[in-house]
């Protein structure tokens, strides 16, 4: 099956620094790929859609200049929250659609002290 | 904007007894999903449903889609230990978007 990958899984930075996280596409080219926060106990929330070759659509409520999504190429897909602050801290996970199947990376952990 | 709810919000079984989460759009689908999410663990993808009225099998899991194509269910005959998690739906409505239920979180005591 499809295989997605993201880095790190762990993160913990001070508060005002920026943090990029990637998502690849591994074994699949994914034009489309899709960024989630999610906090404890708590559903996924899709937070932007990341397009190739052309600019992210967000969801309302979410900041776009906070959350800077580039999709570069067919394969990789990165979120930088820039300065980030304790609230911030969260469970973030990409996924990208292969044969109308929707397939989740690992997620990762940020932590803003 | 679109919603997406489940019921119950949480449910506690004896190994052995049936579970049912139901997931309830305000907004007619053109598919859906499940997924099931371990604690600590990323959501992993167990079915979509497409067609109205569709029931599908696997092993203990029967997963279902209302005639409407607002709702759908989950069921699982004899739970085990190992059907520990949190159960999501997840919702299209047409963009390959999909919009997370609110998830529910299934214990099952030995």
């Amino acid at each position: 099956g499809a295989v997605v990958s993201q880095h790190p899984s762990r993160v913990i930075c001070k508060s005002g620094t920026s943090v990029k996280i990637e998502c690849r596409s591994l074994d699949f080219q994914a034009t489309t790929m899709f960024w989630y926060r999610q906090f404890p106990k708590q559903s996924l929330m899709l937070m932007a859609t990341s397009n190739e070759g052309s600019k992210a659509t967000y969801e309302q409520g979410v900041e776009k200049d906070k959350f800077l999504i580039n999709h570069a190429s067919l394969t990789l897909s990165t979120l930088t929250v820039t300065s980030a602050h304790p609230e911030d801290s969260s469970f973030y996970i990409c996924s990208a659609t292969y044969s109308e199947t929707q397939y989740f990376g690992p997620g990762t952990r940020l932590l803003v002290l | 904007g679109q919603q997406v709810m489940q019921i119950p919000q949480y449910q506690h079984v004896q190994e052995g007894e049936d579970f049912t989460t139901y997931c309830n759009s305000s907004t007619t689908l053109s598919n859906i999903q499940w997924y099931k999410q371990r604690p600590g663990g990323h959501p992993v993808f167990l079915i979509q449903l497409v067609k109205s009225g569709e029931v599908k099998k696997q092993k203990r899991l029967t997963f279902q889609f209302g005639e409407a194509k607002k709702n759908s269910s989950l069921h699982i005959t004899a739970t085990q230990t190992t059907d520990v998690g949190t159960y999501f739906c997840a919702a299209d409505s047409g963009t390959y978007k999909y919009i997370f239920g609110t998830g529910t979180r299934l214990k099952v005591l030995a």
